[in-house]
């Protein structure tokens, strides 16, 4: 079965730092383009990042600098390395697999909470 | 405020048909990019309702349906259901931000 576990979100003082993951299984992550999406509370959808096949990465400018994804391709595993962290990160984060019909997103994790605050 | 606009919410009674706008502009809808929809339960993943604008994954019922027209593309959801109660996003990229970008999500009450 093709599924996706994030993981790895908690509570952070403004200025912290948080690797989220996610682990996938019934594919290959190296094989697509991977991404992190978030949901502030309240608000809709917003794309965070992308890694692709070829390992190239890019960032929405809201985080750029701040968020590294990356992918352990012996483990299967996505990750995103979140730092310098600020009350307006506060999300689920979704880790989400890029369609092989391009531009979109076929499979979702359940998503991680990612909670900034003093 | 999302690049993709959509209504906040929508309602319709059991049975019957609902759509959702999505409304872009030339640098995104408009300049060709196709549009995806996904359903959204709170709590629960996101799902892959319609890709490449008005394309159904397998096992999304034929009752879901998605079209394009210039700088706008909409979902149609006919034969409406409790279990369609859930907020539905649409999605596409835009080249002035270089970015993958979603609407701001409508909210479907069944009534």
């Amino acid at each position: 079965e093709v599924q996706l576990v994030d993981s790895g979100g908690g509570l952070v003082q403004p200025g912290g730092s948080l690797r989220l993951s996610c682990a996938a299984s019934g594919f290959i992550v190296s094989g697509t383009y991977m991404n992190w999406v978030r949901q502030a509370p309240g608000k809709g959808l917003e794309w965070v990042s992308v890694i692709y096949s070829a390992g190239s990465t890019s960032y929405a400018d809201s985080v750029k600098g701040r968020f590294t994804i990356s992918r352990d391709n012996s483990k299967n595993m996505l990750y995103l390395q979140i730092n310098d962290l600020r009350v307006e990160d506060t999300a689920v984060y979704y880790c989400a697999r890029g369609g092989a019909d391009g531009g979109n997103f076929d499979v979702w994790g359940r998503g991680t909470l990612v909670t900034v605050s003093s | 405020q999302s690049v993709l606009t959509q209504p906040p919410s929508v309602s319709g009674a059991p049975g019957q048909r609902v759509t959702i706008s999505c409304t872009g502009s030339s640098s995104n809808i408009g300049a060709g990019f196709d549009v995806h929809w996904y359903q959204h339960l709170p709590g629960t993943a996101p799902k892959l309702l319609i890709y490449l604008n008005s394309h159904r994954p397998s096992g999304v019922p034929d009752r879901f349906s998605g079209s394009k027209s210039g700088t706008s593309a909409s979902l149609a959801i006919t034969g409406l259901q409790a279990e369609d109660e859930a907020d539905y996003y649409c999605q596409s990229y835009d080249t002035n931000l270089s970015n993958w970008v979603f609407g701001g999500g409508t909210k479907l009450t069944v009534l």
